[in-house]
């Protein structure tokens, strides 16, 4: 089983629309959960940080379910600057043991 | 504020040509540090990461190595390159280990 699994896509989905995103993970030890959005050629970008409890931000909400191991996204009234890859990121362990990520799920969205 | 920079942005070298790409973190003192390669259409690779001066981690054999001569610098080099070697290179810094990682704005290598 891979450390970190996302569907890659792509999620093609018309302005407006709600679309969601699940990330699943292997090591049940993980501590931190992270989105991370990557534009076409660019560098990745820190969306949010995954809490326990979830958490929102705007248009963005995303939810850990730790017994399950799996980390969702949920992007409401998409809009055409949403269109991006969206990378499932994990602290496998704890300390200094580099963030998993993963190989990013993609989303259009379209007028 | 913390930056992280990163150069050149683009790249084309003859294979066997030797590589040295270069990264610096400003405002923060003893970060960690990594290099990442994302081949097109593909995810992010994690090549070498450094937690202090001089420690270099490799996460897979290949024909780089990585250096860190100064506390806020981190070197990607390779004596030949290749025609795999191609991609596109990210370096990226954290502050702790619960914090999520900075990416610079990477170098794109085409090996040719």
């Amino acid at each position: 089983r891979k450390e970190v699994e996302q569907d890659p896509g792509p999620f093609n989905v018309p302005e407006g629309a709600t679309v969601a995103f699940n990330c699943t993970y292997s090591n049940s030890a993980s501590q931190s959960f992270f989105w991370y959005r990557q534009d076409c050629r660019k560098e990745p970008k820190l969306l949010m940080s995954v809490y326990s409890s979830g958490n929102e931000d705007g248009r963005f909400t995303a939810q850990l379910n730790r017994a399950s191991q799996y980390i969702s996204l949920l992007i409401r009234d998409s809009k055409l600057s949403d269109s991006a890859t969206y990378l499932c990121v994990v602290n496998t362990f704890s300390g200094n043991t580099p963030l998993v990520f993963g190989k990013g799920t993609r989303l259009s969205v379209i007028a | 504020s913390q930056t992280i920079h990163q150069w050149p942005a683009t790249l084309v070298q003859p294979v066997g040509s030797p590589l040295s790409l270069e990264c610096t973190v400003e405002g923060t003192s003893n970060p960690n540090l990594y290099w990442y390669r994302q081949a097109a259409g593909r995810g992010l690779q994690l090549l070498f990461y450094s937690v202090g001066i001089g420690q270099i981690s490799s996460e897979v054999p290949q024909n780089l190595s990585a250096s860190r001569p100064q506390d806020r610098q981190f070197i990607l080099s390779s004596k030949k390159l290749l025609l795999s070697d191609s991609g596109f290179y990210l370096c990226a810094w954290e502050r702790t280990g619960l914090s999520g990682y900075t990416f610079g704005s990477g170098t794109r290598l085409t090996v040719v």
